[in-house]
């Protein structure tokens, strides 16, 4: 039972470059998140999804947008990097609202 | 959207010594997570605890939801306790139902 699965776990960018990260969970989960977290900062909700087919906005949504491609995935895309997007991102699911969430590894992405 | 704020921000103990975090939020949850942020950056679930008491070996957690608090205790403190520990939140309705919102986090930093 692998959880909470982001790829990839390291990315470099340079400025204006597009790329997309990736996140699958395995444990039947209707909610799925995307988090960003900045050096000493705790984290920040980008984008979320409450069951297939449905997302919203965070609280830092500009700048990227988000696909639910079906139940298991939830992919980030960043149409044109920038260097205020250097970040880790977080990708997290739960049952559904009000319980448990459950965190992928993270994904350091730098944009130069 | 609901308010976290974690004290104290940073905490220096010698191995062996017990302490106390605290996550305030600013309205009723639905939620509330303890995390351990270890060194590599991973998030580890400690507690899912909306409300009541919850021990888990040398960890403990009370949330006193009616006050709008929660308290995670550590007792004979590790040096693989180091890291930091954030309180989550998701609120109950509203625009912060169904996302999890995060303190800023407590740094602690335990030497042998």
């Amino acid at each position: 039972n692998a959880g909470v699965t982001q790829t990839p776990k390291f990315q470099v960018l340079k400025t204006g470059q597009s790329m997309t990260l990736q996140c699958a969970q395995d444990m039947n989960h209707n909610s799925m998140y995307w988090y960003r977290q900045d050096p000493g900062m705790g984290l920040r909700l980008i984008y979320y999804s409450a069951s297939e087919g449905t997302t919203d906005k965070g609280e830092v949504p500009n700048g990227y947008n988000v696909s639910r491609l079906n139940k298991r995935e939830f992919s980030l895309r960043l149409e044109s990097a920038a260097p205020s997007q250097t970040s880790v991102y977080f990708c997290a699911s739960s049952s559904r609202e009000g319980t448990e969430a459950f965190f992928g590894q993270g994904t350091r992405l730098t944009v130069v | 959207g609901i308010q976290v704020e974690q004290s104290p921000p940073d905490l220096i103990l010698q191995e062996g010594a017990n302490s106390t975090l605290r996550c305030n939020f600013s309205d009723s949850v639905n939620n509330l997570q303890w995390f351990h942020q270890n060194p590599w950056g991973q998030l580890i679930n400690l507690f899912y605890i909306p409300s009541g008491t919850k021990q888990n070996g040398r960890l403990s957690a009370t949330t006193v939801a009616t006050e709008r608090y929660s308290l995670l205790y550590i007792s004979s403190s590790q040096t693989t306790d180091s890291g930091v520990y954030f309180c989550a939140v998701e609120g109950l309705g509203g625009t912060s139902y169904g996302k999890l919102t995060f303190g800023q986090g407590t740094i602690l930093t335990v030497h042998p």
